[in-house]
């Protein structure tokens, strides 16, 4: 079974940092791509950052460049997203979700809520 | 970036019933690989989002046949049969034809 287990969100003053973390079992991790989404207090979904499946090719949405960093080790079967200078307008549940083979992300985890305020 | 527009924002809904929700693009979804890269998920009250449909009409594991996808360049479908309580929650669109992958802002399934 495909399980997704985010950690390390919680409360954090603005310009601050914080680093979440996405432990994956039940498939072979180092076989597919990663990703990052959230979703603000009571709205929609937007996609943040993806990996590839060796890590070598990141991308991210305009409004995160520069101040988060996504990266995996293959080893730890584990996924992260290191988030610096961190704003009010970054609070949201972040889940981190597999992306598929046909380009959609097939499986999430149950997400881990990140509070940016003083 | 392409902009993804769900319709209705909120569906009422009665158990057993039939109900369509629309999603447009601003730009066709057909990968110049042939492929349309329009996928749907639900997310139930206080859960992630759950794939239901991937690329316009297949279903993904598990997912009963009372759900159904379709379309073609930018404008999408999907369809509910004999509504049951567990469908209840908000359907969202996703494409990944284009980078950067975009969702719809979601349609509220709720009961009439």
């Amino acid at each position: 079974e495909v399980q997704l287990v985010e950690s390390g969100g919680g409360l954090v003053q603005p310009g601050r940092s914080l680093k979440l973390s996405c432990a994956a079992s039940g498939f072979t991790f180092s076989n597919y791509g990663m990703a990052w989404v959230c979703q603000a207090p009571t709205k929609g979904l937007e996609w943040v950052a993806s990996i590839s499946t060796g890590g070598g090719n990141t991308y991210y949405r305009d409004s995160v460049k520069g101040r988060f960093t996504i990266s995996r080790d293959n080893a730890k079967n584990t996924l992260y997203l290191q988030m610096d200078s961190l704003r009010s307008e970054d609070t949201a549940t972040y889940y981190c979700a597999r992306r598929g083979r046909g380009n959609y992300f097939d499986y999430w985890g149950q997400g881990v809520m990140v509070t940016v305020s003083s | 970036d392409v902009l993804m527009t769900q319709t209705p924002v909120s569906l009422p809904v009665s158990l057993g019933g039939q109900v369509s929700i629309s999603c447009r693009s601003s730009q066709s979804l057909v990968h110049s690989d042939g492929n349309t890269y329009l996928h749907w998920y639900l997310q139930k009250p206080g859960q992630s989002p759950q794939l239901l449909i991937y690329r316009v009409s297949n279903r993904f594991s598990g997912v009963p046949d009372r759900f159904s996808g379709s379309g073609s360049g930018t404008d999408f479908t999907l369809k509910i049969s004999r509504v049951e309580p567990e469908d209840l929650g908000v359907y969202y669109c996703l494409q990944s034809t284009h980078f950067l992958w975009t969702f719809g802002g979601g349609t509220k399934l709720e009961l009439k």
